[in-house]
């Protein structure tokens, strides 16, 4: 099972690039998420999606923004990369009738910004 | 706002040592509480959950139980091995907008020597 997928893995950027982190799920989750981990921290959300065409900011969303067009693809995008925004990014997804569901996460994307 | 807190790390053990992760949260209402474990590379995985108070969760040697009155859902294993060397989440969930949100604690580095 492919689960929740995150591409790239790894990716360097110079401060005022833009890229797109991409997600995708194969379970059918109605509900995803982008978050970001910084060293020595928890994971602070940054935006979620509870189903296509349906987007919400998290804790963190400034310097980023989403799009779900559908059910299995939920983009993170960065306009104008900044020193900040290096972190590792995950993109997590789950079922939304029951509240005790946990969420399944994909590997991760590291990003460095210089 | 919601919050958790826990033990501070690194955590280095010996094989076969007893394993105790403090984790501590507050929230309004009745969350529902989660310990997630990210090996090296890769993302978090739940590890064990409990939904109300009481509960005690519990999944490969590793236990932790909901007392609601302590506001408290400490992670033990009776027997640590090299492969539970890994970084611990404690998180809660709660209703966020649309969407349930988790708030993850900062993480627990464990290092277990053989």
């Amino acid at each position: 099972n492919a689960g929740v997928t995150q591409t790239p893995k790894f990716r360097i950027l110079k401060i005022g690039q833009s890229m797109t982190l991409q997600c995708t799920q194969d379970m059918n989750h109605n509900y995803m998420y982008w978050y970001r981990q910084d060293p020595g921290m928890g994971l602070k959300l940054i935006y979620y999606s509870v189903g296509a065409g349906i987007t919400d900011k998290g804790e963190v969303p400034n310097g980023y923004n989403v799009s779900r067009s559908t059910t299995e693809d939920f983009p993170l995008r960065l306009e104008l990369a900044a020193p900040s925004q290096t972190s590792v990014y995950f993109c997590a997804s789950s079922y939304p009738r029951d509240k005790n569901q946990p969420q399944h996460f994909g590997d991760g994307t590291r990003l460095s910004i210089l | 706002g919601d919050s958790v807190t826990q033990m501070e790390g690194p955590v280095t053990l010996s094989e076969e040592a007893f394993l105790t992760i403090n984790c501590t949260y507050t929230a309004t209402g009745y969350p529902s509480l989660f310990w997630y474990v990210q090996y090296p590379g890769e993302g978090l995985q739940l590890l064990l959950k409990a939904t109300k108070a009481d509960d005690k969760g519990s999944n490969k040697g590793f236990e932790a139980t909901y007392r609601k009155e302590t506001t408290s859902f400490h992670l033990e294993k009776g027997s640590v091995q090299v492969s539970d060397s890994a970084v611990y989440f404690c998180a809660l969930s709660t209703p966020s907008g649309s969407a349930r949100q988790l708030t993850f604690g900062s993480g627990t580095q464990l290092t277990v020597l053989p």
